[in-house]
């Protein structure tokens, strides 16, 4: 079976500091990988995405996700964090090419950016 | 805006009452899905729409009843819930294959804003 954690229920970074939220899977085959946002009152946002290739990718926000296959990594990284960063973060997996209902999603992270 | 919207933005119903949430998507996607967020546990899927055909969790009670008219309008018939119930539901939607072809996709969720539901 396939899952996703989160190990961080909150992470706590300076503003200009870079950013790391974690997150490591398991999934048969070769996975798809997915960052969503959920700012307050908000539903979730697609942020960025891992199919195949390049193992550093780039998304929204001047985000990027880095996939580590021996590692079953794919952690969120920002190399200067902005106030306007603070929001909840979720980290999904599926297992390859298949429908979005098979995407399954982390518990979360909190990211709180202080000025 | 996403494209997906959510109605009411904020419920409170005691544990007899019968409410419906309604999610309406304008980005022409042929899935639809009710999801549940609570504090510090994954998001849990409840309910899919895909290519008109229902995929159903099997551990989603019985008190929670999916509607999907057409490709564009999702409902969730809520009656006796329970205080344990309470959470955002967010509904999503999503470009799928087409039956019988891998047609296009890019497995991208497009969530509304939630429903934030107290069970009293």
């Amino acid at each position: 079976a396939q899952s996703v954690a989160q190990p961080e229920d909150q992470v706590n970074v300076a503003e200009g500091n870079p950013l790391t939220v974690k997150c490591t899977y398991s999934v048969s085959g070769n996975p798809y990988l997915f960052w969503y946002v959920q700012y307050p009152n908000r539903g979730l946002q697609f942020l960025l995405k891992y199919i195949t290739g390049d193992n550093l990718v780039k998304g929204s926000y001047g985000f990027e996700a880095e996939f580590n296959k021996s590692q079953t990594s794919f952690h969120l990284k920002k190399p200067s964090a902005l106030v306007s960063d603070s929001a909840l973060y979720f980290c999904a997996v599926s297992p390859g090419y298949s429908s979005a209902s098979k995407i399954i999603f982390g518990s979360g992270t909190r990211l709180s950016i202080r000025p | 805006e996403t494209g997906v919207t959510q109605t009411p933005r904020h419920l409170v119903m005691g544990m007899t009452n019968k409410k419906s949430l309604k999610c309406e998507q304008h980005l022409g996607h042929n899935a639809m899905y009710w999801y549940k967020q609570s504090a510090k546990k994954p998001l849990e899927l409840m309910f899919v729409y895909s290519l008109e055909e229902r995929v159903e969790n099997n551990s989603v009670p019985s008190r929670f009843s999916p509607e999907c008219p057409n490709s564009s309008h999702l409902f969730l018939h809520l009656h006796t819930l329970q205080p344990e119930d309470s959470a955002l539901y967010l509904c999503a939607s999503s470009q799928e294959p087409s039956r019988g072809g891998r047609g296009a996709t890019n497995e991208k969720l497009f969530f509304g804003s939630g429903t934030q539901l107290s069970v009293l």
